[in-house]
C-alpha cells in the first residue's frame, strides 16, 4: 500500500500566487522528499527533510514536517507557469532501507499565466 | 554524462509476449530500482538492487524478473506480458549517504 497521500489532488492558481500542497503518511519515517514530474517526463528531486527537522527552504520552496501528525507541506512561493507539474512526496521508513521510497499519488499543479 | 538511460521509450506488446526493459547508468551509483506508474497514481516499487549480484522485491514484484550483473545495468524482464502490466516504467538510481534518487525518462508500455 502507498505510504503518502497528497492533498489536494489538483490545484489551479494564477502566476504569482503561492501554492501549498500537503502530504500525509502512515508509519514513522527517516526522511521525506518532494519530487516534481513534468508531463511525460521522469521525476526530479526537489528537496529532502529529515525526521528531526521541522522546516527547510530551497529557493522558492519551503517544506515543513510535523512528525506528530505524520504530515508535510510543500509551499511554492511566487509561482510561475513553468511550475506547472505533478508533485509527489516520497518517504523512507524507519528501520528500513533509505533507498526504498514509497510515493504518494501526487498533486497536479497548474499555474495559469 | 547521461545519468540514467532507459530503452525503449515506447513499446506495444501482445498478451503473452516477453520483453526486457533496459536501464543503464553512468554515475557509478550502487542502488538501482524499477518503479511503475499508473494513471493518477504515484510510483510503486517493483524490484531494487543495492549492488551487483544483489536484488530484492519491492511492493509489486509479480510478473517481473530482474538481475544485476554489473553496476551499470539493471534490466527488467516481463516473461509473459499481461494487460495489467500496461504502465509507464521508471528506473532510478541512488547512492549511500545521499537520499536523492535520479530517475530515467521512462518507458511507456502497452500490452494488448
Amino acid at each position: 500500500s502507498q505510504q503518502g497521500e497528497e492533498d489536494p489532488q489538483a490545484l489551479s492558481i494564477q502566476e504569482g500566487e503561492n501554492a501549498t500542497m500537503n502530504c500525509s503518511y502512515k508509519t514513522s519515517i527517516n526522511n521525506l522528499q518532494w519530487y516534481r514530474q513534468n508531463s511525460g517526463r521522469g521525476l526530479v528531486h526537489l528537496i529532502l527533510i529529515r525526521s528531526n527537522e521541522r522546516e527547510k527552504h530551497s529557493g522558492r520552496l519551503r517544506v515543513t514536517l510535523d512528525t506528530s501528525k505524520k504530515s508535510s507541506s510543500l509551499l511554492i512561493t511566487a509561482s510561475r507557469a513553468a511550475d506547472t507539474a505533478s508533485y509527489f512526496c516520497a518517504t523512507d521508513h524507519s528501520g528500513g532501507s533509505n533507498y526504498k521510497l514509497t510515493f504518494g499519488k501526487g498533486t497536479l499543479l497548474t499555474v495559469n499565466p | 554524462n547521461a545519468g540514467v538511460t532507459q530503452t525503449p521509450k515506447f513499446q506495444v506488446l501482445k498478451t503473452g509476449q516477453s520483453m526486457t526493459l533496459q536501464c543503464a547508468q553512468d554515475m557509478n551509483h550502487e542502488y538501482m530500482s524499477w518503479y511503475r506508474q499508473d494513471p493518477g497514481m504515484g510510483l510503486r516499487l517493483i524490484h531494487y538492487s543495492v549492488g551487483a549480484g544483489i536484488t530484492d522485491q519491492g511492493e509489486v514484484p509479480n510478473g517481473y524478473n530482474v538481475s544485476r550483473s554489473t553496476t551499470e545495468d539493471f534490466p527488467l524482464r516481463l516473461l509473459s506480458a499481461a494487460p495489467s502490466q500496461t504502465s509507464v516504467y521508471f528506473c532510478a538510481i541512488g547512492t549511500s549517504g545521499y537520499n536523492e534518487q535520479f530517475f530515467g525518462p521512462g518507458t511507456r508500455l502497452t500490452v494488448l
